[in-house]
């Protein structure tokens, strides 16, 4: 079955920098495109950015352009989330999700992750 | 961008009863609209795509309609295990969106 895993949480100052990854299995993963949606403590989900399955194209929310960026290798399985730049703002637990669509994005989250948690604070 | 409303914001049923959640979007985005249930403490799940289509392996309970800009999320008989926060999601155009939620506790 689907099984996505992710890594590289933690605390780190303002203005720092982190890495997530998510480890996939269970299903052709250089055919599916990939997103991170993040939930802050207690509020709501927030759609951060999508990459295409061949890591071709990324869509970000405006509020991490220019300093968030995906990526993949479909080599190992794995999806990236390399964050510049932290502030307070992106303090949340960072999902990834599965796209329903083979090829095409759907924008549909058929398959997340448990999440991990970045605190940004000083 | 694309904003999603949801009402109620929380609600507490009966075990047994019909529950329904509604979803609006600031403009129409014919029935590129999914539901999300995510329980206490866990990554939600994706219940229904496309306005009605189930996904599989969710009960035969849950169900989807609409189209344009209303959409409604029905659990035809609320189950205990069905507590959690409810989301809709807009698939229309970058960038994707979601509700602020509706919170079902099971009264």
């Amino acid at each position: 079955q689907v099984h996505l895993v992710e890594s590289g949480g933690g605390v780190v100052q303002p203005g720092g920098s982190l890495r997530l990854s998510c480890a996939a299995s269970g299903f052709t993963f250089s055919s599916c495109g990939m997103h991170w949606v993040r939930q802050a403590p207690g509020k709501g989900l927030e759609w951060v950015t999508y990459l295409r399955y061949d890591g071709s194209k990324e869509f970000n929310v405006d509020s991490v352009k220019g300093r968030f960026t995906s990526s993949r290798d479909n080599s190992r399985n794995t999806l990236y989330l390399q964050m510049n730049r932290l502030s307070a703002e992106d303090t949340a637990t960072y999902y990834c999700a599965k796209d329903r669509g083979a090829n095409w994005n759907a924008a549909t989250f058929e398959y997340w992750g448990r999440g991990t948690l970045v605190i940004v604070s000083s | 961008d694309i904003q999603m409303t949801q009402s109620p914001a929380s609600l507490s049923p009966s075990v047994g009863d019909r529950v329904a959640i509604t979803c609006r979007a600031s403009q129409s985005i014919s029935t590129d609209l999914q539901w999300y249930q995510q329980k206490p403490g866990k990554a939600p799940i994706l219940l229904i795509y496309s306005s009605s289509t189930l996904q599989s392996g969710v009960p035969s309970r849950f169900s989807g309609s609409g189209s344009g800009t209303d959409f409604t999320l029905t659990i035809s008989s609320l189950q205990p295990e069905d507590i959690g926060t409810y989301y809709c999601q807009q698939s229309h155009d970058d960038p994707f969106t979601f509700g602020p939620g509706t919170k079902v506790d099971v009264k």
